[in-house]
């Protein structure tokens, strides 16, 4: 089946680090890519759509600036947080499409000290 | 808000019991799907439930869809220890763009 892998699964560092996360999709090709971020408790949120070769479609309220997407390859796509602080501490989780389904990573749990 | 609602938003039940989730969305919609989540964990894959089906079942899970009433149920029956995790709802819009939208989620705890 098809799989996504994410990368670090587990990631901490002080405020003001910029923080780069990897979602490769393993056997499949993906010109789509999501990213979601979950609070403490909480539901994922859509952060943006990662689209292969051009520009992220980011959703309402997501700081463009501050949520670097960059899809380079049909299987590679990265968040780089900039600049984190405390708030952003999440569980961030990326997904891929291969044909109706979504595959998701296993998440990357971030702590900004 | 990208979220449909989730009831309960939390459901403590005995190991044997049945339980039922039940999750209202907002779009019209391709499908509907039910992850299951540990603490801390990943995303696992429960079921997909497509526009045009009523009722699905695998193994102890049985999920229905009402898209007149844009609502669907997952039921697990014989619960099990093992099932304490949070359960979501999610849905692909036929507004385009492959999204996957989720809703608020049930935390399930089944007490042994």
């Amino acid at each position: 089946g098809a799989v996504v892998s994410q990368h670090p699964s587990w990631v901490i560092c002080k405020s003001g680090t910029s923080v780069k996360i990897e979602c490769r999709s393993l056997d499949f090709q993906a010109t789509t890519m999501f990213w979601y971020r979950q609070f403490p408790k909480q539901s994922l949120m859509l952060m943006a759509t990662s689209n292969e070769g051009s520009k992220a479609t980011y959703e309402q309220g997501v700081e463009k600036d501050k949520f670097l997407i960059n899809h380079a390859s049909l299987t590679l796509s990265t968040l780089t947080v900039t600049s984190a602080h405390p708030e952003d501490s999440s569980f961030y989780i990326c997904s891929a499409r291969s044909g109706t389904l979504a595959h998701f990573g296993d998440g990357t749990r971030l702590s900004i000290l | 808000s990208q979220q449909g609602e989730e009831d309960p938003q939390a459901l403590s039940i005995q190991e044997g019991e049945n339980a039922t989730m039940n999750c209202s969305y907002k779009t019209s919609i391709n499908n509907l799907q039910w992850y299951r989540q540990n603490s801390g964990r990943g995303l696992v894959h429960l079921i997909l439930i497509r526009s045009n089906e009523r009722e699905k079942h695998s193994g102890r899970l049985r999920v229905t869809l009402d898209t007149s009433k844009k609502s669907s149920s997952l039921l697990i029956t014989a619960s099990r220890a093992a099932d304490t995790a949070s359960y979501f709802c999610a849905t692909d819009p036929n507004t385009g763009g492959f999204k996957t939208i989720f809703g608020a989620g049930t935390r399930l705890f089944v007490k042994a």
